[in-house]
């Protein structure tokens, strides 16, 4: 069965620095792995999506994660933090191989952006 | 503009009360989930439908229940015999195949009194 995990549940970074948001994934077939971002009290929000088409991913506000097969990851990089960043980030697989596609999330990130 | 609509975005329930909590969708999509997050566990899923009139158990499904009557809508009822309701509920939907992503309502926020 596909799983997720996100390593740190909180993380705070100086506006300006690099974001690196850990996600290490589990799956017995080719996976597809999603990240997304959540406000308070709203909805989730899709960063970027990695379908093996290509291995570094980007996706919105400036965000990239690279999918690396032997390590198993698809860690979440921004080079330099905004304090709009601020929010919780879910890694998630998709439950695909065609019959569903439900997403299995981690536990999330919180990211805190310091001034 | 197309999205997800759930409503209401807060909603109080009193100790043995069912109540319902709407998710409706204008994006054609056949498949449709319930999550539920709670701090620091994720998003779990509670029911999800990939077709109308058809709907599966996800994770955490006891004391909870759903209806798809129509493509656009997939409400969920959370019952009394819900032991903690207490919750931020999201509803998604999607396309059927795997590298498509969900499409995320606004969530209810589920508070007993």
């Amino acid at each position: 069965a596909q799983s997720v995990t996100q390593l740190g549940s909180h993380v705070s970074v100086s506006e300006g620095a690099l974001v690196l948001l850990r996600c290490n994934y589990s799956s017995s077939v080719p996976p597809y792995l999603f990240w997304y971002v959540q406000y308070p009290n709203q909805g989730l929000q899709l960063l970027l999506k990695y379908t093996s088409a290509a291995t570094l991913v980007k996706g919105i506000n400036g965000f990239e994660a690279e999918f690396k097969k032997s390590e198993t990851s698809f860690h979440l990089t921004k080079p330099s933090a905004h304090m709009s960043d601020a929010a919780e980030y879910f890694c998630a697989v998709s439950d695909g191989g065609g019959a569903t596609n439900k997403l299995i999330f981690g536990t999330g990130t919180l990211l805190a952006v310091q001034p | 503009d197309g999205g997800i609509t759930q409503s209401p975005k807060y909603l109080f329930r009193k100790e043995g009360q069912n109540v319902t909590l709407s998710c409706e969708q204008n994006l054609n999509h056949d498949a449709m989930y319930w999550y539920r997050q709670d701090p620091g566990q994720g998003l779990r899923l509670i029911y999800y439908s990939q077709i109308v009139n058809d709907f599966q158990k996800g994770d955490i499904a006891e004391g909870y229940s759903v209806s798809r009557e129509k493509k656009e809508s997939f409400p969920l009822t959370v019952t009394s015999a819900q032991k903690n309701p207490t919750a931020f509920y999201l509803c998604a939907s999607s396309g059927m195949v795997g590298n498509t992503e969900a499409f995320f309502g606004q969530g209810t926020r589920l508070t007993v009194v």
